[in-house]
């Protein structure tokens, strides 16, 4: 079934860790996004590519990078993780023209 | 600056009821609109867009350039419209979006 997925869906995890957030999406989309989003608080626009190999920072700074080598692939990692990354992270994919589709979220917190 | 304001944080309103969410924005080129749902414990899902101009489960919108506003509207509250709702500008010529802060929708039996 043309879904997008993240995983995992919940993750507590130590100050210092290298942590890997997955987003797939077989909807064969080619723009794809990372929103984090506090609680009680609006979507910020992390990260976003345009298709493979591109990739862009959102309006936000963050201290996580993302890669495209695949289409279907986005993948966010934080090198080294500190509380101040405990929030919710939101992948979003679209087609050109249309709304953007999200997934499920990783709720991260670290300790 | 480009921004979203949906200035209710909550708003409650008794089943049978007209609701309006209220979005405004600020954006000096041609914005592309879109009101954005999430029920509980579920994903944020797409209610509607502006270039759409369609009624999704009874609620409508309006964008109004005049004063910047794309307010979402529904005759007759349902309690199954609970949920947090966010307004989203997309920038044209883009594939960024940016999001309100989102209301909560409550709806009282």
């Amino acid at each position: 079934e043309a879904d997008i997925y993240q995983t995992p869906r919940y993750l507590v995890i130590g100050t210092g860790k290298k942590i890997t957030l997955e987003c797939s999406q077989t909807m064969g989309h080619d723009k794809m996004y990372w929103y984090q989003q506090d609680p009680g608080m609006e979507l910020h626009l992390i990260h976003y590519s345009y298709g493979v190999n591109s990739t862009e920072k959102g309006d936000l700074s963050s201290e996580s990078t993302v890669s495209r080598i695949r289409t279907e692939h986005f993948p966010l990692t934080l090198e080294s993780a500190r509380p101040s990354h405990t929030s919710q992270y939101l992948c979003a994919s679209s087609l050109e023209g249309a709304s953007a589709f999200f997934g499920q979220g990783t709720r991260l917190t670290v300790v | 600056a480009q921004r979203v304001t949906q200035p209710e944080k909550l708003l409650s309103v008794f089943k049978g009821a007209p609701v309006e969410l209220k979005c405004n924005y600020s954006y000096s080129g041609s914005p592309e609109l879109f009101w954005y749902v999430q029920y509980s414990r579920q994903r944020l899902q797409l209610l509607l867009r502006h270039i759409s101009r369609e009624s999704i489960k009874g609620f409508t919108a309006d964008l109004n350039k005049g004063e910047t506003s794309f307010h979402l509207k529904k005759p007759f509250a349902q309690e199954e419209d609970s949920a947090m709702y966010y307004c989203a500008l997309r920038f044209s010529g883009t594939y960024k979006y940016i999001f309100g802060t989102g209301t909560r929708l409550k709806v009282l039996a």
